[in-house]
């Protein structure tokens, strides 16, 4: 199957740590992406991983990859107010298409 | 900004109208997708077209039907519409070779309200 599995909502305070999962079933996922929708706005591209690597960290944001487990994870260091934001994982299967399958998001509230 | 253009940004139409979705790419981008986002379905992956030719078809209605045009941009038609077809259309681009990833970069999307 392709499903992608996320929590939907999370609740930090500011300059802490967020840390958002999610499970996907296809293990023979390539590279899996973060990405970040604000209110009435696209999808933001934040980072991605390819599927033979662990970790990928990019100024605030870590990326932890767990291929056993098909888990994935976004952590944000001191996280703001403007990180408040619906984020979702998405999953790329090197099949005949390029597309991406998506979580349902995941809705970070960051509380000054 | 990602650099992929959606228009209109809005679009109320009524039942059973036909609408057209435009999107260009980001220069130099030769994949277009097209998604749907609702309340119910969450974000869902409907049609890709590379370089004019349809490369991958996800859950798109028949009712609905895309192309992408020499000059890359792509229209997405929507025909008969229904209420539940109320949602917001993303176009998406990339340049993808075929070989590894490339990142898809999305336009701001069209919300498409029937009434």
């Amino acid at each position: 199957g392709e499903d992608v599995e996320q929590s939907l909502f999370l609740s930090v305070r500011e300059g802490d740590s967020s840390v958002i999962n999610c499970t996907y079933t296809d293990s023979s996922s390539t590279y899996l992406y973060w990405y970040k929708q604000e209110p009435g706005a696209g999808l933001q591209l934040l980072t991605y991983i390819f599927s033979n690597m662990d970790m990928k960290q990019d100024q605030r944001l870590t990326v932890l990859l767990n291929k056993k487990d098909k888990h994935l994870s976004l952590r944000i260091a001191d996280t703001q107010t403007g990180d408040s934001a619906i984020y979702f994982c998405a999953q790329k299967i090197d099949n005949a298409g390029n597309m991406l399958t998506f979580g349902g998001g995941t809705r970070l509230m960051v509380k000054p | 900004d990602s650099g992929v253009t959606q228009t209109p940004k809005h679009l109320i139409t009524a039942t059973g109208q036909r609408v057209t979705l435009r999107c260009s790419p980001r220069s130099g981008d030769l994949s277009v997708y097209w998604y749907q986002q609702s309340l119910d379905q969450g974000l869902q992956f409907l049609i890709q077209y590379y370089n004019g030719e349809e490369r991958a078809k996800g859950n798109i209605l028949e009712r609905f039907s895309a192309q992408q045009f020499p000059d890359l941009h792509s229209e997405l038609n929507l025909s008969s519409l229904e209420l539940g077809d109320s949602a917001l259309y993303f176009c998406a681009s990339s340049a993808w070779s075929g070989a590894g990833s490339t990142e898809a970069f999305f336009g701001q999307g069209t919300r498409l309200t029937v009434v």
